[in-house]
């Protein structure tokens, strides 16, 4: 079944340290997109990317990294810089312009 | 900018009994898409409704259905004969139609209580 996956369902993070989030689809989408949750809160755009080895920031990059080498995965690097990185992490795809996005069930990221 | 506003933080509904989530935004685009996205516990999106702007019929699926005011800029979902797996999070989100950036624009959410 085509479809979305991101691990870890659970991370956790200590000060000073990078962890990355995967995400990858085989629906064959162009486009993916990274969401960033926090409670009481609607998702916010953290990166985006519409084709390989290009991405553009979104509303909330700084603290963040991304990068898309391959059509299939597009991992997001939560970098010591951000220092509030407890939420919950969601990727996306995009593959049609009549079509809604497919998300993936997400990553909750806390601190130790 | 666009912008997506859900002036209710929290719906409450009785079993069987219909209630309706609003929804409004702000845009200077004539073309674009609306969605409803429902979240349960397990926090997985959900794609309840879509609605082309362009479209002036109503989005219809199941016991769900929009009211869409295009002038007004309100994007209602009703829920009919309501369920308890109805319970969740509901999201209303906005994408602009030409653009193949498809950036959703979410607005805060609605957490609906489906009582027995």
């Amino acid at each position: 079944d085509g479809g979305i996956t991101q691990s870890p369902k659970y991370l956790f993070r200590k000060e000073g340290q990078n962890v990355t989030l995967s995400c990858e689809q085989n629906l064959n989408h162009d486009a993916m997109y990274w969401y960033r949750q926090d409670p009481g809160q609607g998702l916010r755009l953290i990166y985006y990317s519409q084709i390989v080895n290009d991405f553009q920031k979104g509303d909330i990059a700084e603290g963040y990294s991304v990068s898309r080498e391959k059509k299939e995965s597009f991992p997001l690097t939560v970098t010591s810089a951000q220092k509030n990185p407890t939420a919950f992490y969601l990727c996306a795809s995009f593959g049609y312009s009549n079509q809604p996005q497919h998300f993936g069930d997400g990553t909750r990221l806390s601190i130790l | 900018a666009q912008t997506v506003t859900q002036s209710q933080p929290e719906m409450s509904v009785q079993e069987a009994e219909t209630v309706t989530l609003s929804c409004t935004y702000d845009t200077s685009e004539s073309d674009y898409y609306l969605f409803w996205y429902k979240q349960p516990p397990s926090r997985q999106m959900i794609l309840v409704i879509r609605q082309e702007a362009y479209k002036q019929q109503n989005a219809t699926e199941n016991r769900f259905s929009v009211n869409f005011q295009k002038a007004a800029k309100s994007f209602s979902l009703k829920i009919s004969d309501s369920q308890l797996g109805d319970a969740a999070m509901y999201f209303c989100a906005y994408r602009s139609a030409p653009y193949n950036t498809d950036k959703l624009i979410f607005g805060t959410g609605t957490r609906l209580q489906v009582f027995p």
